[in-house]
């Protein structure tokens, strides 16, 4: 079946440091994959959709500029956040689809604690 | 924006015990999703329907696409301790393949 691979699955940064996740299709090609914040206790919330080749789609009161999306390439969305705060600390999960339909597989998620 | 009802919020029931729970939009959705998080994991996909009406088991689970395209619900059968989780419904409208998630329904099992 589709597997998307998600790293790193916990990362410790500091306040004003950037961190860079990756989202990896690795068994099927994904031309557009999205990215989730989960709170603790609460549902998914859609940050924004990654799309190959193109600038991200943001979702309302989502800051572009703080959360960096590059999809370089069919298998590979990478999510940067920017000088990174502790209101940051989150669940962060992103989601693919492959391009010849069927489900949508998720990553299996990243814990980001921001000190 | 879409959203999602998904009710109830959290069930606790004895192990054996069937299960229900339902999502409910006031607008249409294309797709109708079901999945379970474990803690600390991302979401797995249970049953993905996609046509109106449609009835669609995997194994102990049941679901199905609500006739107005409006509402689905996922029934568990003679449950297990390993049901434990917290089981999402999402709506797809096809527009940028974008999901709206429910708020999900966390289920516990007594032994």
């Amino acid at each position: 079946g589709a597997v998307v691979s998600q790293h790193p699955s916990r990362v410790i940064c500091k306040s004003g440091t950037s961190v860079k996740i990756e989202c990896r299709s690795l068994d099927f090609q994904a031309t557009t994959m999205f990215w989730y914040r989960q709170f603790p206790k609460k549902s998914l919330m859609l940050m924004a959709t990654s799309n190959e080749g193109s600038k991200a789609t943001y979702e309302q009161g989502v800051e572009k500029d703080k959360f960096l999306i590059n999809h370089a390439s069919l298998t590979l969305s990478t999510l940067t956040v920017t000088s990174a705060h502790p209101e940051d600390s989150s669940f962060y999960i992103c989601s693919a689809r492959e391009d010849r339909g069927g489900g949508y597989t998720f990553g299996s998620g990243t814990r980001l604690t921001v000190v | 924006g879409q959203q999602l009802n998904q009710s109830p919020q959290s069930m606790f029931i004895q192990e054996g015990e069937d299960v229900s729970m339902n999502c409910t939009s006031s607008s249409i959705f294309n797709t109708w999703l079901w999945y379970k998080q474990d803690p600390g994991e991302g979401p797995v996909l249970l049953i993905a329907l996609y046509k109106a009406g449609e009835l669609t088991s995997n194994g102990r689970l049941t679901a199905q696409f609500g006739i107005t395209r409006k509402d689905s619900f996922l029934n568990i059968s003679a449950s297990i301790p390993s049901d434990v989780g917290i089981y999402f419904c999402a709506g797809g409208t096809g527009k940028g393949n974008m999901l709206t998630f429910g708020g999900g329904t966390r289920l516990m099992v007594k032994p």
